[in-house]
C-alpha cells in the first residue's frame, strides 16, 4: 500500500447507525486532517492531529468523533448523523503542521449518504 | 475576506490547447505556500504543484507550471498540451501563519477537455 488510503469507499446509513470512516497513510507523516466536502461548497477543515495531538476542533458537531491512535492512522466514528452530512470525506496527511511549506497529500475520500 | 479566489466556475477547452486556470490569494503574511490540485469525478484531491512566497523561479512539474505574479498576488495554473483526462474540477489553496499553517481553499474551476 502507497500513500493515504481510506475505508470504505462508500457509506450508506440510517440516522441511527453508528459507524467508523478509517485512514491510513503510508509516508512516514506526523499530521493528519479529516474534511467534508458537500456538493457545490468548499472543503471545510474538519479536525487536524498533529504527532496524535488534535490541534484543530472546527465547530464539528458531537456528532462526530475523532480519533487518532497513532501517527498512521486516522478514525472518524460517526453517531446519530442528520442527512446533511451527507458528503464525501476526505483524509490528508503531511509531514508536519508547521510551515507553509507542508503539503498534503490526499486519500481517495469515503462517499457518505445518511438516509 | 475572501482570502482566495478562483474567478472561472468552469472552462471548456480543445484537447492539445494549454489552459491558464486563474487565482488570486490575500496575505498579509510575506511567507506562505500556494497549492494546486486537482479533483476528478472520482474524488480524490491529487496534489500538483506547489510555489513557495520565497521562490525566485516559477514552479513546473511536467506539463504544469505556476505563473507567479507575487505583486498581483496572482498564481496561475498552466497546463500545457491538454489532455481528455485533465478533465476535473481545479482547486488552488495558500497557506500561512494567519491560517496556522491550514490550507485556505478557492471554490474550484470545473475544466471540461472538449476532443
Amino acid at each position: 500500500e502507497t500513500g493515504v488510503t481510506q475505508t470504505p469507499r462508500h457509506l450508506v446509513m440510517g440516522m441511527t447507525n453508528k459507524k467508523s470512516l478509517k485512514c491510513e497513510q503510508h509516508l512516514g507523516h506526523n499530521a493528519m486532517y479529516w474534511y467534508k466536502q458537500s456538493a457545490k461548497k468548499p472543503l471545510e477543515l474538519m479536525f487536524v492531529y498533529n504527532f496524535k495531538e488534535q490541534t484543530e476542533n472546527n465547530s464539528v458537531p458531537s456528532r462526530f468523533s475523532p480519533e487518532c491512535p497513532n501517527s498512521s492512522h486516522l478514525f472518524l466514528h460517526l453517531h446519530t448523523l442528520q442527512p446533511e452530512d451527507s458528503a464525501l470525506y476526505l483524509c490528508a496527511s503531511s509531514q508536519d503542521q508547521d510551515s507553509s511549506t507542508d503539503t498534503q497529500y490526499f486519500g481517495p475520500g469515503t462517499r457518505l449518504t445518511v438516509l | 475576506a475572501q482570502k482566495i479566489t478562483q474567478t472561472q466556475p468552469g472552462m471548456f477547452v480543445q484537447e492539445k490547447e494549454a489552459v491558464t486556470l486563474d487565482c488570486t490569494y490575500d496575505t498579509s503574511d510575506p511567507s506562505y505556500g500556494l497549492f494546486w490540485y486537482k479533483q476528478p469525478s472520482s474524488g480524490e484531491m491529487i496534489f500538483l504543484i506547489y510555489q513557495g512566497s520565497y521562490d525566485q523561479q516559477n514552479a513546473t512539474e511536467g506539463r504544469y507550471s505556476l505563473n507567479f505574479q507575487k505583486a498581483r498576488k496572482s498564481a496561475n495554473l498552466v497546463i500545457s498540451a491538454s489532455q481528455l483526462g485533465d478533465s476535473a474540477m481545479y482547486f488552488c489553496a495558500m497557506s500561512d501563519r494567519d491560517s496556522n499553517y491550514q490550507l485556505i481553499w478557492g471554490a474550484g474551476t470545473k475544466l471540461i477537455i472538449k476532443p
